[in-house]
């Protein structure tokens, strides 16, 4: 079966960094992408990965290697409104997206 | 640029109501739109994926009777929540994609909370 693992739950300091991960096993990949989503809210798009490496995006980062089918998220300089739930999803081989259940991270101040 | 709009954002009808929700791709033509189904603290479950101009493919245990979807255009594609009842409620968001394959990521609309009294 497919399936995609990420912590349910991370705490973490204001103006510190977090990197929260996600290993997947599909059928088939063709890239990953994570979301952020405030409570109540909608996702909407991070990032997205295709080839193994290091995409950076201002203050979040994100890196996959496919030969582990690994994957993590990284935030930096957080700030309060970082509070969020993270998505990490995967595209498989019949460009279906596959979603973890999310990582909700809580920044104390 | 790739902003959806779901319309309308809150609703709250009686049970025995069929509730209409749409989502338009605002700035580009979505050959594929996504219906997701969202419970508090749970994460998001795809119900369908529609396509233009062709029937909806309805994931596992969705009832096609029950959540009707058209996609009429490359911008719009509507949800209808057939005789709604209290278990229905739930937060649906749409989403959008420029091509079914291929990398593009899926752009959001602000979801539609559903309450069925």
């Amino acid at each position: 079966g497919q399936n995609i693992d990420q912590p349910t739950e991370m705490t973490a300091t204001e103006g510190a960094i977090v990197q929260i991960n996600c290993t997947y096993q599909t059928s088939g990949f063709n890239g990953l992408f994570w979301y952020q989503q405030h409570a109540g809210e909608a996702p909407t798009f991070l990032s997205y990965n295709v080839l193994d490496g290091l995409e950076e995006k201002g203050r979040f980062s994100s890196f996959l290697s496919r030969s582990k089918g690994y994957s993590y998220l990284l935030l930096k300089e957080l700030q309060m409104k970082d509070s969020a739930s993270y998505l990490c999803a995967v595209m498989d081989s019949n460009y279906q997206l596959i979603w973890g259940a999310g990582t909700k991270l809580i920044i104390k101040p | 640029g790739a902003v959806v709009s779901q319309h309308p954002s809150r609703v709250i009808c009686k049970s025995g109501t069929s509730v209409k929700i749409e989502c338009r791709s605002l700035d580009f033509q979505a050959t594929t739109m996504f219906w997701y189904r969202q419970f508090p603290k749970k994460s998001l479950m795809l119900m369908a994926t529609s396509n233009e101009g062709s029937k909806a493919t309805y994931e596992q245990g969705v009832e096609k009777d029950k959540f009707l979807i058209n996609h009429a255009s490359l911008t719009l594609s509507t949800l209808t929540v057939t005789s709604a009842h209290p278990e229905d409620s739930s937060f649906y968001i749409c989403s959008a994609s420029l091509q079914g394959r291929g990398g593009q990521p899926q752009h959001f609309g602000d979801g539609t909370r559903l309450s069925i009294l």
